[in-house]
């Protein structure tokens, strides 16, 4: 079937505003990651989902991000209160599994969402 | 703390040639180590990956050597091609962990030159 989705592909927003981003897994895969890549930078962990708990949050960098994830599928990273500091391009990632046969555990990652903070 | 390092940060290869990208790494509980290609305005892709009781692993054009005693590891891309000109990432995690979450150096971007 088709690959991990996100939308929207691009957001621009004004410092302040809250923002939704969407992540749509591989159907099935029951691990989810959200990744925050930055200009020249790397890509930064921000949360994992088993299931619809997460149980590491780790990542997120303030109060203000929170992500959930609803039937074990979809899941939303929400980011309050915008600063220009936010502003990166959000990757979503999915896996069969966490654990277990290295295989079970590849992540496959969705396209992004370019986030710009005015 | 910047758990795992990559270098060079830019690579220029001509085509036919062989590319080398370097990670160390410092956490000794690693034990999953993938490289990411990434093209732009796509998201990372799996490219291979290797486990510690390995010291190389090869997939068509593409090695990983892996040094553990020396916490090192690199890509090498033999008969490097123009469309292998791309970002390279490498990464870890801990599978003891039990989210394998990766941890992933600041990137190599590799130009191949026709």
């Amino acid at each position: 079937g088709a690959g991990v989705s996100q939308s929207p592909s691009n957001k621009v927003t004004e410092k302040g505003k809250d923002v939704e981003l969407r992540c749509d897994p591989i159907s099935g895969h029951t691990a989810l990651y959200w990744y925050r890549q930055s200009l020249g930078q790397g890509l930064e962990f921000l949360i994992y989902f088993q299931g619809n708990s997460a149980p590491d949050k780790s990542g997120l960098p303030s109060d203000r991000f929170s992500a959930e994830r609803t039937g074990g599928s979809v899941s939303t990273l929400t980011i309050q209160r915008t600063q220009q500091e936010d502003s990166a391009v959000y990757l979503c990632a999915s896996s069969l599994l966490a654990g277990g046969p290295i295989s079970y555990n590849e992540q496959f990652f969705g396209p992004g969402t370019r986030l710009t903070v005015l | 703390q910047q758990q795992v390092k990559q270098s060079p940060q830019s690579l220029i290869v001509q085509k036919g040639g062989i590319s080398i990208i370097n990670c160390a790494y410092e956490n000794t509980a690693f034990d999953y180590f993938p490289w990411y290609q990434q093209f732009p305005g796509k998201g990372p892709a799996l490219l291979i990956a290797i486990r510690p009781d390995v010291s190389e692993k090869k997939e068509g054009r593409f090695t990983i050597s892996f040094n553990k005693s020396a916490k090192q590891f690199s890509l090498h891309i033999m008969d490097s091609q123009p469309g292998d000109s791309a970002t390279y990432f490498c990464a870890a995690s801990n599978s003891g962990g039990s989210n394998y979450k990766l941890t992933f150096g600041k990137g190599t971007l590799l130009t191949v030159n026709p």
